[in-house]
């Protein structure tokens, strides 16, 4: 079946401007998680969403920052007024609800800010 | 000081070497610790996860866990090119659900 699928692979802004990047999990994957991947580095978690839970955001790293998620389908990610460490691959995942260790991750978007 | 800590390599061996990955943490609340082989520009994808202490197979994976220590590790036996990548270790806890820390991941490469 299909994967986890993330739009677009490869997005170049100017600093200042608003992106939104977008997640579509496997089918019938409650659970959904944003990660940020900087250069030679792991993988630093932003939110994650479980069914109609709130969801955890203490990963956001500012108010530029927000998601959504549309019940248990897409979701996706906002970064306002871009900045030049926002620059980085940002990668979701979706696992079924209490299987929270098999995540199955997307291709990432990579985001360069100029 | 990062939760937690992955030996930063490259690592680079040769075919049919054995690997040793490993990874140090800080935060005892940790019960689940996974390991992901990330292909350059791919998404990680999981290799394999263990609950608390002990060790777990999964062909020629090992996965030790060492919670006295606060150490584990992923041992690779009779490494192939193939299994060229970045690893990155990963935990989690006290429920298998939420968010997982992970390590800046090590890059090995294995030459025929």
């Amino acid at each position: 079946g299909a994967g986890v699928s993330q739009s677009p692979s490869n997005k170049v802004t100017e600093k200042g401007k608003d992106v939104e990047l977008r997640c579509d999990p496997i089918s019938g994957h409650t659970a959904l998680y944003w990660y940020r991947q900087r250069l030679g580095q792991g993988l630093e978690f932003l939110i994650y969403f479980q069914g109609n839970s709130a969801p955890d955001k203490s990963g956001l790293p500012s108010d530029r920052f927000s998601a959504e998620r549309t019940g248990e389908s897409v979701s996706t990610l906002t970064i306002q007024r871009t900045q030049q460490e926002d620059s980085a691959v940002y990668l979701c995942a979706s696992s079924l609800a209490g299987r929270g260790l098999e995540q199955y991750f997307g291709p990432g978007t990579r985001l360069t800010v100029t | 000081q990062k939760e937690v800590e992955q030996d930063p390599g490259p690592l680079s061996v040769p075919e049919g070497a054995i690997v040793s990955l490993n990874c140090t943490y800080s935060n005892s609340a940790f019960q689940y610790f996974m390991w992901y082989r990330q292909y350059s520009r791919k998404g990680p994808e999981l290799l394999m996860y263990t609950y608390s202490s002990g060790n777990k197979e999964d062909g020629r994976f090992t996965a030790q866990v060492d919670k006295s220590s606060k150490y584990i590790s992923l041992f690779i036996r009779d490494s192939q090119p193939s299994d060229s990548a970045t690893y990155l270790c990963a935990m989690k806890g006290p429920t298998n659900a939420g968010k997982s820390t992970f390590g800046d991941g090590t890059t090995l490469t294995v030459k025929p």
